[in-house]
């Protein structure tokens, strides 16, 4: 079965500092995805992206977060200034058109932030 | 507002015992209804999921999944349980409108297997 694929698996950074979390999602995918699930919490939707703009974003997603296909086949979500409270796991999805789509996820990406 | 229920947090069963994991939704409209495993260091993975139809829908790994529309609830059942079913499962609602397609999930249960 196809695979997205997050790197890295763990990241830990110190509070105030730039990550940048990346995912390559199933190459004829077009939808994009990031969620996000703090330790004992819910998994919830931070933002989807198509054709080439946000198509929808959370309460979470503030200015501090900010997606991007740079290349056409990565997808990554940049949190500028990290704070504690960032810390979660993120997991990247993708999918293919029309509504009921199987949504494929990455493994994530542990986010430590100190 | 949309929102997932799942009102176990952590069920320890019996490897061979059957198995049944609780999902109550709140949707406005027909709701599209998932269930996701996740195994430790794994993404979610699939189960199964219901769109419309046959309101028992039958996924991978020996799981089904009943939708009943009185009770708000979408229960993931399998009638025997193995050591390598023991994971995190999560119900989801999917929330459709315009090109989004957004899942709402429920806080998961932590599925135990004694042997």
């Amino acid at each position: 079965e196809p695979e997205v694929t997050q790197t890295p698996s763990h990241q830990v950074t110190q509070m105030g500092q730039e990550v940048i979390l990346r995912c390559v999602p199933i190459s004829n995918h077009l939808y994009f995805y990031w969620y996000r699930q703090i330790l004992g919490q819910k998994v919830e939707f931070l933002v989807s992206f198509y054709n080439n703009e946000i198509s929808e974003k959370s309460e979470i997603f503030d200015d501090q977060f900010s997606v991007e296909r740079p290349d056409g086949s990565n997808f990554t979500l940049k949190i500028r200034s990290t704070k504690l409270e960032d810390s979660a796991m993120y997991f990247c999805a993708s999918r293919e058109t029309g509504m009921n789509e199987k949504l494929f996820f990455g493994s994530g990406t542990q986010l430590s932030v100190l | 507002a949309q929102s997932v229920t799942q009102p176990d947090i952590h069920i320890t069963v019996s490897e061979g015992a059957s198995l049944e994991l609780r999902c109550n939704y709140s949707y406005g409209a027909t709701p599209y209804l998932f269930w996701y495993v996740q195994s430790p260091g794994q993404g979610l993975q699939l189960l199964l999921k219901y769109f419309s139809g046959d309101t028992l829908v039958q996924g991978i790994k020996g799981f089904e999944a009943e939708f009943k529309r009185s009770q708000s609830s979408f229960n993931l059942r399998k009638p025997s349980v193995h050591w390598s079913d023991a994971a995190e499962y999560f119900c989801a609602v999917g929330a459709y409108g315009g090109a989004t397609n957004k899942l709402i999930f429920g806080t998961g249960t932590l599925l135990a297997v004694q042997p």
